[in-house]
Formats: C-alpha cells, structure tokens, sequence
C-alpha cells in the first residue's frame, strides 16, 4: 500500500462543476507534488510546493487551483474544467524538493472524467 | 532540456530474463530512477543509480553508464505480475534537479 493516500480514487464532473482532489502523507516530507497523466504517456509535472510554499506551478490553466493547507495535507480545486483534462492526477511527496537521491513517493491517483 | 528514450512496448515470457533499456541526452546528470506503474495505480519506485555501474534488488537490477547516457533495467525470473509500465526519469542539476520522465515501456509477459 502507498503511504500516500488521495481521495477520492474516482471523480466524474461536468463543466460548470466545482471539485476538490485531496492528498495527505505522514511521512514528514516537506514537499508535494501534484502529476497528471495521460492514458499511455508518463506523468507531467504540474505544481511543486516545498515547505508549503507553492515553488513550482508549471504553466497549468488558472481552472487548477492548488492549495497546502499544513505539510501533510495537497488539495488540488477545479473549476470548469474541459474534457480533456480528464486524467489521472497523481500526488507524490519527497522529503526535501531537490534532493537528488530522492525518490517521488506517490498515491494511487485519481481518475477524473470531464463530461 | 533533456531527452529520454525508451522501447514503447516489450513482450516477454513467464520465467525469462527481459532488459529494458533507457538512453538520455542531459547536462548536468544527477541521477537516474526506474519506476513501475501496473495500469491506472501508482508509480512505485524500484531502483536509483548514480554512478556508474550495477545496483542489484532481488530479481531487479539496474545498470547505468554516464559516459553513455545509458541505463538498463533487468528482471529475472519474470511473473506475470511484472506485466506493467517502466519509467525511466532522470535528474539534471540545470533543471533544478527536477525528476524528468520517460515516455515508459509497456512489458507484457506471457505465460
């Protein structure tokens, strides 16, 4: 099992709806990620917080919104999104960004459907 | 920026040995992860390599060469349950050592 736990695994939303994915990890690592992934293609880096701090935001649409209420806690908020943003958004954690041996730890996902 | 290549796909039988190889092109190489994903679950790490040479975890080993912007990833005594996605990402310092993905290599193993 992942120690990285996101709810909820499954999440269909029409266009006009407003959604919230959540991640939580106990590990103490100070620094979360937020992934999509497509069917078949490796995950894309959307945002990077350290020490709960937004450190990266990798051009994403302003319609993702993502928010580090504590170090344990990622939320990733949508807001009109399209149907091509249906994915698998995965969050991972590390304990220190940048940390070269550092390996990504990540959840198991969730799998949004836009319709 | 950097490029990271991999086999799209690889098929191979129950009981064999399968090597899945990955090849990049970076500046400022500062290591080199292999990742397993079964479909729709999480990326669950398997092995790290920074310098050069073989790093063995049971029936996986991981091979690695900078002089070759080279790694190789080896599994042995194959299951069915190895049927998965591997992942090759690489780190470059000039990227503020973010973690750069591979397309992925779809192995399919067959009774």
């Amino acid at each position: 099992d992942t120690e990285v736990t996101q709810t909820p695994k499954h999440l269909v939303m029409g266009m006009t709806n407003k959604k919230s994915l959540k991640c939580e990890q106990h590990m103490g690592h100070r620094a979360m990620y937020w992934y999509k992934q497509k069917a078949k293609k490796p995950p894309e880096l959307m945002f990077v917080y350290s020490y709960e701090k937004l450190s990266i935001n990798e051009s994403v649409p302003s319609r993702f919104s993502p928010e580090c209420p504590n170090s344990s806690l990622l939320n990733l908020h949508l807001h009109a999104l399209q149907p091509e943003d249906s994915a698998l958004y995965l969050c991972a954690s590390s304990p220190i960004f940048r940390q070269v041996n550092s390996p990504l730890h990540f959840g198991n996902g969730t799998r949004l459907t836009v319709t | 920026g950097q490029n990271i290549d991999q086999p799209t796909e690889m098929t191979a039988t129950e009981g064999a040995i399968v090597q899945i190889n990955c090849t990049y092109q970076t500046s400022g190489f500062n290591g080199l992860f292999w990742y397993q994903q079964h479909a729709g679950e999480a990326p669950t790490f398997l092995s790290y390599n920074v310098l050069d040479g073989l790093e063995e975890k049971g029936r996986f080993s991981s091979f690695l060469s900078r002089s070759k912007g080279y790694s190789y990833l080896l599994l042995k005594e194959l299951q069915m349950k190895d049927s998965a996605s591997y992942l090759c990402a690489v780190r470059e310092n000039n990227a503020g050592n973010m973690l750069t993905f591979g397309g992925g290599t779809r192995l399919m193993v067959k009774p």
